[in-house]
């Protein structure tokens, strides 16, 4: 099944606020990755996180892994309408059957 | 662009009926990887082609089979197609075959079943 977690599956924000998404494994991870899939779009890779507790920042984006490797978040400042779209979180998970899963992903739309 | 070309675009088609998607990767990426993406079930993995040989597996059923050739273009073929069949297929490739390499996705190819 499904190993890694997303929440919210939603979320619907006033421009100018600021949203988060949160990202689970039920195993530890060598490495975390964020999509974004734009509405009609495919989804492109915006970073990866690779060591624990490693924090990057992409203008108004900020990615967090945490200390355990097991989770991992990205927040998002003030936020634009550019913004709206599909958040994914990806891992290599699967042991002998190693392979790149993807979150249910957060669909993110803004109120201007 | 990401590089990586999906064809076709879109696929009607219908149940019972046999189709095949195909992809062609990044210059220079030897790893392919078929994803499907149904409204509820994001993306869901199928399949990954790492230069000719398959990698890993997802939850690809049985009537579902996929190839990488010579060329390290692939091809996805779905067949005895049922309606919830309909999704929206990826294919990404990557330079490595796993661990710390990031996937470029192509623009999608829209199967639907009638």
């Amino acid at each position: 099944g499904q190993q890694v977690m997303q929440i919210p599956q939603y979320q619907h924000v006033q421009e100018g606020e600021d949203f988060t998404t949160y990202c689970n494994s039920s195993t530890t991870l060598s490495n975390i990755q964020w999509y974004k899939q734009r509405p009609g779009g495919h989804p492109v890779f915006l970073i990866q996180l690779v060591k624990s507790g490693e924090v990057k920042k992409q203008k108004r984006l900020t990615f967090q892994f945490g200390e355990a490797k097991k989770n991992s978040s990205l927040h998002i400042t003030a936020t634009q309408t550019t913004d709206v779209g599909t958040y994914f979180c990806a891992g290599w998970v699967g042991g002998s059957n190693y392979k790149l899963t993807f979150g249910k992903g957060t669909l993110l739309t803004v109120n201007p | 662009d990401s590089g990586v070309t999906q064809t076709p675009k879109h696929l009607i088609t219908a149940t019972g009926q046999r189709v095949t998607l195909r992809c062609s990767p990044r210059s220079g990426d030897l790893s392919v990887y078929w994803y499907q993406q149904s409204l509820d079930q994001g993306l869901q993995f199928l399949i990954q082609y790492y230069n000719g040989e398959e990698r890993a597996k997802g939850n690809i059923l049985e009537r579902f089979s996929a190839q990488q050739f010579p060329d390290l273009h692939s091809e996805l073929n779905l067949s005895s197609l049922e309606l919830g069949d309909s999704a929206l297929y990826f294919c990404a490739s990557s330079v490595g075959g796993g661990g710390r390499t990031e996937a470029f996705f192509g623009q999608g190819t829209r199967l639907t079943v009638v």
